[in-house]
C-alpha cells in the first residue's frame, strides 16, 4: 500500500536552514506530482509547493518562494523540501502528500504522511 | 490572494445531518475537495473529490455537492467517530495555486 514517511524536522534558530525528507513506498514516484503542506500548531492547512514526476515544473506559495525549494530523487523514492531563512511562522508539522489531477483542473492530494515538526525558534 | 471561506465550527447531535459549507469565488470554475483530519494534527484523510466524487473506502455517509461558488460536505448519520477537524479545498482561478479553507471543526453533541 502507498506510505508517505517524513523525516529530517526538528528545532532551528531563525535564520537557519532544515532539509526535509519524504520516503515513498507502494507507487512509482516519478508517475506522481508531490507537494509539501504545512500547519502551524493550532491552525488551519497552507500548501507550501509541488513538483511534476521528473521534478522539472514546480510551483510554490507566496509566502515560501525564495525561501523553501521542493525537489525530488526519483531513483531513491524521495521527495525533499529545502527551507532556509527560516523564521517563527514557518513552525509547524509539514505534510508530504501525492497529488492528483492535473495542473489547472483539480489538483488535489489522495496521500499524505504522518508530518514531521519544524519549529523554529532562538 | 484567494480563500476560501468556512465557518469556524458545526455542531450536531449524533444520528443527525451535518452540513459544512465552503464558499470562495473560485469555485464556479474550479473543484471543490474536503479531507479530514482527526484531532492531534493527524495525517488529513481525501472524503471528496471533483465536488462530489467519493474515493473508495470513504463511507457512503458523506457526500459532496456544489451550486455556484459553494461546495457542501454533507455527512448523514453522523456518528461520535466524525468529530473531526473538516477542510475545503481548491485552487486559484488558474488552477495552478491550491488553497484551503480555514477549516470547520465539526463537534458531537
Amino acid at each position: 500500500q502507498v506510505q508517505l514517511v517524513e523525516s529530517g524536522g526538528g528545532l532551528v534558530k531563525p535564520g537557519g536552514s532544515l532539509r526535509l525528507s519524504c520516503a515513498a513506498s507502494g507507487f512509482t514516484l516519478s508517475d506522481y506530482y508531490m507537494s509539501w503542506i504545512r500547519q502551524a500548531p493550532g491552525k488551519g492547512l497552507e500548501w507550501v509547493a509541488y513538483n511534476s514526476g521528473s521534478g522539472t515544473t514546480i510551483y510554490s506559495a507566496v509566502s515560501v518562494r525564495g525561501r523553501f525549494t521542493i525537489s525530488r530523487a526519483n531513483a531513491l523514492n524521495s521527495l525533499y523540501l529545502q527551507m532556509n531563512d527560516l523564521t517563527a511562522e514557518d513552525t509547524g508539522v509539514y505534510f508530504c502528500a501525492r497529488v492528483l489531477g492535473s495542473v489547472g483542473n483539480g489538483v488535489h492530494f489522495d496521500q499524505w504522511g504522518q508530518g514531521t515538526l519544524v519549529t523554529v525558534s532562538s | 490572494s484567494y480563500e476560501l471561506t468556512q465557518a469556524p465550527s458545526v455542531s450536531v447531535s449524533p444520528g443527525q445531518t451535518a452540513r459544512i459549507t465552503c464558499s470562495g469565488d473560485a469555485l464556479s470554475k474550479q473543484f471543490g475537495f474536503w479531507y479530514q483530519q482527526k484531532p492531534g494534527q493527524e495525517a488529513p484523510i481525501l472524503l471528496i473529490y471533483k465536488d462530489t466524487e467519493r474515493p473508495s473506502g470513504v463511507p457512503e455517509r458523506y457526500s459532496g455537492s456544489s451550486s455556484g461558488t459553494t461546495v457542501t460536505l454533507t455527512i448523514s448519520g453522523v456518528q461520535a467517530a466524525d468529530e473531526a477537524d473538516y477542510y475545503c479545498q481548491s485552487a486559484d482561478i488558474s488552477g495552478s495555486y491550491p488553497v484551503f479553507g480555514g477549516g470547520t471543526k465539526l463537534t458531537v453533541l
